[in-house]
């Protein structure tokens, strides 16, 4: 089943922690990128990769790292999380000529 | 400043009636137009799109039109469905970007009552 898999889909961590959700799909997309979505903000795209070791910021980079090591892989670092990163996370592909995004289920991060 | 805003966050409509979910944007750079559903504990899904040359575009019950002059789109559905009942968001991209950021509304909760 083509898909994008998040994990984890909920994480609680304490101000400070550094902590990875990973990405991964099963498309051979190239493009992926990270969105975060907040009440009446919608979806803000925080990083996106074109391909491999090629990524640039979106809307909302600050306090948020990425990798893109492996075409399928697209890891979001939280080196430092604060209680504002406290948002629900969704990483997407999709493939050069599709303008829609596949979306993963998603992950609950609680920073306390 | 959104570009993208969905100024109703609810809505709520008769089974087998219209439900119509509007959208207004402010960047003209803007050329192709999508619209997703997203259900709880999901991620957000593909329904239909409009690129900036069309005025309308259906697929089965769903239509979206696009009023370019008015920086207006609108998704109609008929005829409405419980299983319909979720949030459906807008999102815009922009001509001069690789086709990455998409900029979405703040989205709209429908629901569609039996």
């Amino acid at each position: 089943e083509a898909q994008v898999t998040q994990n984890p889909r909920y994480l609680i961590t304490v101000t400070g922690k550094k902590l990875t959700v990973t990405c991964s799909q099963n498309m051979n997309h190239e493009y992926m990128s990270w969105y975060r979505q907040d009440p009446g903000l919608g979806l803000r795209q925080i990083y996106y990769s074109m391909n491999v070791e090629v990524t640039d910021k979106g809307d909302v980079p600050e306090g948020y790292k990425v990798s893109r090591k492996e075409k399928r892989n697209f890891p979001l670092i939280l080196e430092s999380p604060s209680p504002n990163q406290t948002s629900l996370y969704f990483c997407a592909s999709r493939s050069p000529g599709n303008y829609g995004y596949t979306f993963g289920s998603g992950t609950r991060l609680t920073v306390v | 400043d959104q570009q993208v805003k969905q100024n109703s966050p609810s809505l709520s409509v008769q089974e087998g009636r219209i439900s119509i979910l509007n959208c207004d944007y402010t960047n003209s750079m803007f050329d192709y137009f999508l619209w997703y559903k997203k259900y709880p504990a999901e991620g957000p899904t593909f329904l239909i799109s409009i690129s900036s040359i069309k005025d309308k575009n259906e697929d089965g019950r769903f239509t979206v039109f696009l009023n370019k002059s008015a920086k207006h789109l609108s998704l109609h559905i008929v005829p409405s469905q419980p299983g319909d009942s979720a949030v459906y968001f807008c999102a815009a991209r922009g001509i001069n970007n690789a086709g990455n950021m998409l900029t979405f509304g703040g989205g709209t909760r429908l629901m569609v009552k039996p």
